[in-house]
């Protein structure tokens, strides 16, 4: 069945550039019906939508994130991408990568999740 | 933005309940909602789309239902299985927002 994987330093510091990579398995990322998306947790707190992105390059983005968000796709390695720039404390999280309904905007199956802590 | 208020943010049951979760939209997303149900280190899991369709492989006793913007997920006989967070999101439109949970507990 379809699984996700997130990967990528489980440390950054302070106004540096997380990067997060999701490979996608058992299924294909240039699926006509679905985005993929990514969500993040601060500890204890609850879910954030980040942004997400369809296989043709195309993405949606939190306004409240914007600026410092880019999600990227490789169609080749079945992979998409997270980068944010400008980290503070306050992007410390649980970062989850996620299958996007296209119509139905749901988010199914999901990645385990990665910690991402901003600290020096 | 869509703001999703959830309440309880917390409730105490015991197996076998009947528990209640409600999500107030804060205007009217007709039935673009989702709920899902997260356990201690894990991922959200999705439990029902569309305000009250069961996603495949989860249990009946779950259920879904929506008045206006008022959006409630029951679980008709609390399992030991069930004690966790759970989540609304509308899906509406975006930016997609969620609610900020409601652990059930003991």
């Amino acid at each position: 069945q379809l699984q996700l994987q997130e990967s990528g330093p489980g440390l950054v510091k302070p106004s540096e550039t997380l990067s997060l990579t999701c490979t996608v398995s058992g299924g294909s990322i240039r699926s006509s019906n679905h985005y993929w998306g990514w969500i993040r947790q601060p500890p204890g707190k609850g879910l954030e939508w980040i942004g997400s992105i369809y296989y043709s390059g195309s993405s949606y983005y939190n306004p409240s994130l914007i600026s410092r968000v880019t999600i990227s796709v490789d169609t080749a390695k079945n992979q998409f991408s997270l980068k944010l720039t400008s980290v503070t404390a306050a992007d410390t999280a649980v970062f989850y990568c996620a299958r996007h309904d296209q119509i139905e905007n749901w988010f199914d199956p999901w990645g385990q999740g990665t910690l991402v802590t901003v600290s020096s | 933005d869509i703001q999703m208020t959830q309440s309880p943010s917390s409730v105490s049951a015991s197996v076998g309940d009947r528990v209640t979760i409600t999500c107030r939209a804060s205007q009217g997303i007709s039935s673009w909602l989702a709920w899902y149900q997260q356990k201690p280190g894990k991922a959200p899991k999705l439990l029902i789309y569309a305000a009250s369709s069961l996603q495949s492989g989860v249990p009946s006793r779950f259920s879904g239902s929506e008045s206006g913007t008022d959006f409630t997920l029951t679980v008709s006989s609390l399992q030991p299985e069930d004690f966790a967070t759970y989540f609304c999101q509308q899906t509406k439109s975006f930016p997609l927002t969620f609610g900020g949970g409601t652990k059930v507990e003991v």
